[in-house]
Protein backbone atom coordinates (compact mmCIF):
# COMPACT_ATOMS: atom_id res chain seq x y z
CA UNK A 1 0.00 0.00 0.00
CA UNK A 2 1.26 3.41 -0.48
CA UNK A 3 2.58 5.61 2.16
CA UNK A 4 4.00 9.17 2.47
CA UNK A 5 5.65 10.06 5.43
CA UNK A 6 6.53 13.51 6.87
CA UNK A 7 8.44 13.18 10.18
CA UNK A 8 8.77 17.31 10.63
CA UNK A 9 5.19 18.52 11.84
CA UNK A 10 6.68 22.16 12.09
CA UNK A 11 9.80 24.34 10.85
CA UNK A 12 11.17 27.45 11.47
CA UNK A 13 13.65 29.30 9.22
CA UNK A 14 14.74 33.22 8.54
CA UNK A 15 13.79 34.68 5.35
CA UNK A 16 16.13 34.35 2.88
CA UNK A 17 17.68 30.94 3.87
CA UNK A 18 16.92 27.82 2.25
CA UNK A 19 15.14 24.94 3.85
CA UNK A 20 14.25 21.32 3.49
CA UNK A 21 11.60 19.66 3.86
CA UNK A 22 11.64 15.85 4.74
CA UNK A 23 9.50 13.18 2.58
CA UNK A 24 9.95 9.57 2.51
CA UNK A 25 7.66 7.19 0.80
CA UNK A 26 6.60 3.77 0.61
CA UNK A 27 5.17 1.65 -2.67
CA UNK A 28 5.93 -1.73 -4.42
CA UNK A 29 5.12 -0.07 -7.74
CA UNK A 30 8.49 0.81 -9.50
CA UNK A 31 6.14 3.89 -11.93
CA UNK A 32 4.82 6.54 -9.52
CA UNK A 33 4.73 10.28 -9.31
CA UNK A 34 5.75 12.86 -6.30
CA UNK A 35 4.04 16.05 -5.69
CA UNK A 36 4.67 18.73 -3.20
CA UNK A 37 1.51 21.14 -2.70
CA UNK A 38 1.57 24.15 -0.59
CA UNK A 39 -1.45 24.72 1.26
CA UNK A 40 -1.83 28.68 3.12
CA UNK A 41 -4.50 29.39 5.73
CA UNK A 42 -7.00 29.90 3.33
CA UNK A 43 -6.81 26.01 2.65
CA UNK A 44 -6.52 25.87 -1.35
CA UNK A 45 -4.10 23.44 -2.37
CA UNK A 46 -1.17 24.92 -4.34
CA UNK A 47 0.67 22.41 -6.86
CA UNK A 48 4.74 23.04 -6.17
CA UNK A 49 6.70 20.45 -8.22
CA UNK A 50 6.33 17.00 -9.56
CA UNK A 51 8.85 13.85 -9.77
CA UNK A 52 8.32 11.17 -11.83
CA UNK A 53 9.80 7.86 -11.08
CA UNK A 54 12.05 7.24 -13.66
CA UNK A 55 12.89 10.39 -14.13
CA UNK A 56 16.85 10.93 -14.03
CA UNK A 57 17.45 14.44 -12.90
CA UNK A 58 15.55 16.15 -9.88
CA UNK A 59 12.85 18.58 -10.51
CA UNK A 60 12.74 21.82 -9.88
CA UNK A 61 10.83 24.96 -10.55
CA UNK A 62 12.13 28.41 -9.83
CA UNK A 63 12.64 28.53 -6.11
CA UNK A 64 11.79 24.87 -5.51
CA UNK A 65 13.52 22.14 -5.99
CA UNK A 66 12.82 18.33 -5.39
CA UNK A 67 15.93 16.33 -3.98
CA UNK A 68 14.68 12.74 -5.29
CA UNK A 69 16.71 9.60 -3.92
CA UNK A 70 14.83 6.79 -5.19
CA UNK A 71 17.34 4.30 -3.07
CA UNK A 72 16.14 5.89 -0.24
CA UNK A 73 12.02 6.47 -1.11
CA UNK A 74 12.90 9.92 -0.20
CA UNK A 75 11.56 12.67 -2.21
CA UNK A 76 12.44 16.13 -0.10
CA UNK A 77 11.25 19.72 -0.84
CA UNK A 78 14.06 22.14 -0.98
CA UNK A 79 13.09 25.47 -0.85
CA UNK A 80 15.47 28.48 -1.10
CA UNK A 81 15.69 32.17 -0.20
CA UNK A 82 12.57 31.72 1.77
CA UNK A 83 9.95 34.54 1.72
CA UNK A 84 7.80 35.78 4.61
CA UNK A 85 4.73 34.17 1.92
CA UNK A 86 6.26 30.91 1.73
CA UNK A 87 4.58 30.06 5.22
CA UNK A 88 2.08 27.72 4.74
CA UNK A 89 1.62 24.07 5.10
CA UNK A 90 3.46 21.96 2.76
CA UNK A 91 2.17 18.68 2.17
CA UNK A 92 4.37 16.03 -0.09
CA UNK A 93 2.14 13.31 -1.97
CA UNK A 94 2.18 10.14 -4.01
CA UNK A 95 0.28 8.60 -7.17
CA UNK A 96 1.02 5.18 -8.30
CA UNK A 97 0.72 4.51 -12.32
CA UNK A 98 -2.87 3.08 -13.10
CA UNK A 99 -4.30 5.25 -10.38
CA UNK A 100 -5.86 8.64 -10.25
CA UNK A 101 -5.82 9.11 -6.26
CA UNK A 102 -2.93 11.01 -4.66
CA UNK A 103 -2.37 10.03 -1.49
CA UNK A 104 -0.76 12.76 0.81
CA UNK A 105 1.18 13.15 3.91
CA UNK A 106 0.37 14.73 7.08
CA UNK A 107 2.03 17.95 6.04
CA UNK A 108 5.11 19.86 7.86
CA UNK A 109 3.84 23.60 8.85
CA UNK A 110 6.48 26.09 7.99
CA UNK A 111 7.28 29.41 9.14
CA UNK A 112 9.24 32.12 7.54
CA UNK A 113 10.26 35.01 10.00
CA UNK A 114 12.24 38.60 9.01
CA UNK B 1 -8.60 30.18 -16.79
CA UNK B 2 -10.72 30.67 -13.96
CA UNK B 3 -9.57 28.09 -11.49
CA UNK B 4 -11.69 25.41 -9.53
CA UNK B 5 -14.88 26.76 -7.58
CA UNK B 6 -16.71 25.07 -4.84
CA UNK B 7 -19.90 26.00 -3.36
CA UNK B 8 -20.45 27.20 -0.27
CA UNK B 9 -17.05 27.64 0.72
CA UNK B 10 -18.83 27.41 4.51
CA UNK B 11 -21.49 25.32 5.84
CA UNK B 12 -22.92 24.95 9.66
CA UNK B 13 -25.25 22.09 9.80
CA UNK B 14 -27.19 20.19 12.80
CA UNK B 15 -26.42 16.54 13.07
CA UNK B 16 -28.62 14.51 11.04
CA UNK B 17 -29.18 16.86 8.27
CA UNK B 18 -28.54 16.46 4.43
CA UNK B 19 -26.09 18.63 3.12
CA UNK B 20 -24.87 19.07 -0.51
CA UNK B 21 -21.55 20.52 -2.07
CA UNK B 22 -20.98 21.92 -5.48
CA UNK B 23 -17.76 21.86 -7.04
CA UNK B 24 -17.20 23.04 -10.69
CA UNK B 25 -14.29 21.73 -12.57
CA UNK B 26 -11.36 23.74 -14.91
CA UNK B 27 -13.55 24.20 -18.41
CA UNK B 28 -11.61 21.73 -20.51
CA UNK B 29 -10.72 19.55 -17.51
CA UNK B 30 -12.11 15.98 -17.88
CA UNK B 31 -11.30 14.70 -14.58
CA UNK B 32 -12.81 15.71 -11.18
CA UNK B 33 -12.04 14.61 -7.95
CA UNK B 34 -13.43 14.88 -4.02
CA UNK B 35 -11.02 14.61 -1.23
CA UNK B 36 -11.48 14.96 2.72
CA UNK B 37 -9.36 16.50 5.10
CA UNK B 38 -9.51 16.98 8.87
CA UNK B 39 -7.75 19.29 10.86
CA UNK B 40 -3.74 17.94 11.34
CA UNK B 41 -4.41 15.71 8.53
CA UNK B 42 -3.56 15.70 4.58
CA UNK B 43 -6.38 15.54 2.21
CA UNK B 44 -7.97 11.95 1.70
CA UNK B 45 -9.08 10.72 -1.43
CA UNK B 46 -12.74 9.84 -1.69
CA UNK B 47 -13.71 9.23 -5.41
CA UNK B 48 -12.93 10.62 -9.02
CA UNK B 49 -14.85 10.82 -12.53
CA UNK B 50 -13.80 10.62 -15.67
CA UNK B 51 -16.50 12.66 -17.66
CA UNK B 52 -19.19 11.49 -15.82
CA UNK B 53 -18.16 8.14 -15.26
CA UNK B 54 -17.47 7.53 -11.46
CA UNK B 55 -14.14 5.23 -11.74
CA UNK B 56 -12.82 5.31 -8.31
CA UNK B 57 -14.49 5.32 -4.75
CA UNK B 58 -12.88 4.80 -1.24
CA UNK B 59 -13.87 2.85 1.57
CA UNK B 60 -14.04 6.10 3.22
CA UNK B 61 -17.19 6.81 0.99
CA UNK B 62 -19.67 4.76 3.57
CA UNK B 63 -23.29 4.42 2.02
CA UNK B 64 -24.33 8.04 3.52
CA UNK B 65 -21.99 9.85 0.74
CA UNK B 66 -23.05 9.85 -3.15
CA UNK B 67 -21.38 12.25 -5.83
CA UNK B 68 -22.95 12.62 -9.06
CA UNK B 69 -21.28 14.59 -12.24
CA UNK B 70 -24.20 14.09 -14.44
CA UNK B 71 -22.75 15.42 -17.59
CA UNK B 72 -19.51 15.59 -17.29
CA UNK B 73 -19.12 19.40 -16.28
CA UNK B 74 -19.55 20.41 -12.22
CA UNK B 75 -19.88 17.70 -9.87
CA UNK B 76 -21.65 17.48 -6.59
CA UNK B 77 -21.25 15.45 -3.38
CA UNK B 78 -24.12 14.71 -0.85
CA UNK B 79 -23.64 13.63 2.87
CA UNK B 80 -26.74 12.28 4.15
CA UNK B 81 -27.97 12.03 7.90
CA UNK B 82 -24.43 14.05 8.83
CA UNK B 83 -22.46 13.28 11.98
CA UNK B 84 -20.32 15.22 13.79
CA UNK B 85 -16.96 12.94 12.76
CA UNK B 86 -18.20 14.37 8.89
CA UNK B 87 -16.56 17.92 9.79
CA UNK B 88 -13.77 18.74 8.06
CA UNK B 89 -12.83 20.24 4.05
CA UNK B 90 -13.81 18.89 1.34
CA UNK B 91 -12.02 19.56 -1.31
CA UNK B 92 -12.54 19.37 -5.01
CA UNK B 93 -9.98 18.87 -7.82
CA UNK B 94 -9.31 18.34 -11.19
CA UNK B 95 -7.45 17.60 -14.36
CA UNK B 96 -6.88 16.72 -17.56
CA UNK B 97 -6.28 13.67 -19.96
CA UNK B 98 -3.42 15.35 -21.60
CA UNK B 99 0.42 15.64 -21.91
CA UNK B 100 0.52 17.74 -18.44
CA UNK B 101 -2.42 15.13 -16.92
CA UNK B 102 -0.51 14.47 -13.44
CA UNK B 103 -1.58 17.77 -12.02
CA UNK B 104 -4.62 18.56 -10.11
CA UNK B 105 -5.85 21.82 -9.24
CA UNK B 106 -7.38 22.03 -6.23
CA UNK B 107 -10.29 24.39 -5.42
CA UNK B 108 -10.52 26.15 -2.14
CA UNK B 109 -13.02 23.47 -0.69
CA UNK B 110 -16.08 23.96 1.53
CA UNK B 111 -15.98 23.65 5.02
CA UNK B 112 -18.36 21.93 6.88
CA UNK B 113 -18.95 21.65 10.91
CA UNK B 114 -21.47 19.52 11.77
CA UNK B 115 -23.03 20.28 15.53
Amino acid sequence: AQKITQTQPGMFVQEKEAVTLDCTYDTSDQSYGLFWYKQPSSGEMIFLIYQGSYDEQNATEGRYSLNFQKARKSANLVISASQLGDSAMYFCAMRETGFQKLVFGTGTRLLVSP
Amino acid sequence: DTGVSQDPRHKITKRGQNVTFRCDPISEHNRLYWYRQTLGQGPEFLTYFQNEAQLEKSRLLSDRFSAERPKGSFSTLEIQRTEQGDSAMYLCASSTTGQSSYEQYFGPGTRLTVT
